[in-house]
């Protein structure tokens, strides 16, 4: 069976350090893979999402990038964090060519930025 | 464009009632999908019901159901017999037939009570 793995669970970094954020998916080749920022009264915001490997593409320009070396593998980072940057991330994949089916979300990464 | 609208950002229902949760959208797509996904208190965001639009008949999983009225492009769910363990915040979202990217609302909050 296909599992998401991110990690990890909670960071509190400070204002100007850099991010890594991981993100794998197992029992599966080839997924779709989305990171997304869900921010208090806000719903979510897809951030960049990857149909494939060094295949990126951003949604919402920002203090942000996003990278995926590997076919199972989706790596958000940041080479300098903003206050603004605090938030709970979520990935999640999605078979290719059936995004329509849903997603599958990752259990998030709860980022507090001080 | 697409956008989605969550009007009720809190609701409760006493254990065993039965719950509606509102959604309107708005798309300009001619064939697009519809979901509704829950975040527990775990934070892990889960499908819990998906509607085709080209398809009239209602979607229904066990106790949950929509009310899916294409022309009021409105997405209901409703939860019959509600327990405890629908605690959680409820996403309802959309996304163009064929296209990765889902456009999600800001969620409504319900509490089952006891």
């Amino acid at each position: 069976s296909q599992t998401i793995h991110q990690w990890p669970a909670t960071l509190v970094q400070p204002v100007g350090s850099p991010l890594s954020l991981e993100c794998t998916v197992e029992g599966t080749s080839n997924p779709n893979l989305y990171w997304y920022r869900q921010a208090a009264g806000r719903g979510l915001q897809l951030l960049f999402y990857s149909v494939g490997i060094g295949q990126i593409s951003s949604e919402v320009p920002q203090n942000l990038s996003a990278s995926r070396p590997q076919d199972r593998q989706f790596i958000l980072s940041s080479k300098k964090l903003l206050l603004s940057d605090s938030g709970f991330y979520l990935c999640a994949w999605s078979a290719l060519g059936q995004g329509n089916y849903g997603y599958t979300f990752g259990s998030g990464t709860r980022l507090t930025v001080v | 464009a697409q956008t989605v609208t969550q009007s009720q950002p809190e609701m409760s229902v006493q254990e065993a009632e039965t719950v509606t949760l509102s959604c309107t959208y708005d798309t300009s797509e001619s064939n697009y999908y519809l979901f509704w996904y829950k975040q527990p208190p775990s934070r892990q965001m889960i499908l819990v019901i998906r509607q085709e639009a080209y398809k009239q008949q209602n979607a229904t999983e066990n106790r949950f159901s929509v009310n899916f009225q294409k022309a009021a492009k409105s997405f209901s769910l409703k939860i019959s017999d509600s327990q405890l363990g629908d605690t959680a915040m409820y996403f309802c979202a959309v996304a163009p037939r064929g296209y990765q990217k889902v456009t999600f609302g800001i969620g409504t909050k319900l509490q089952v009570i006891p």
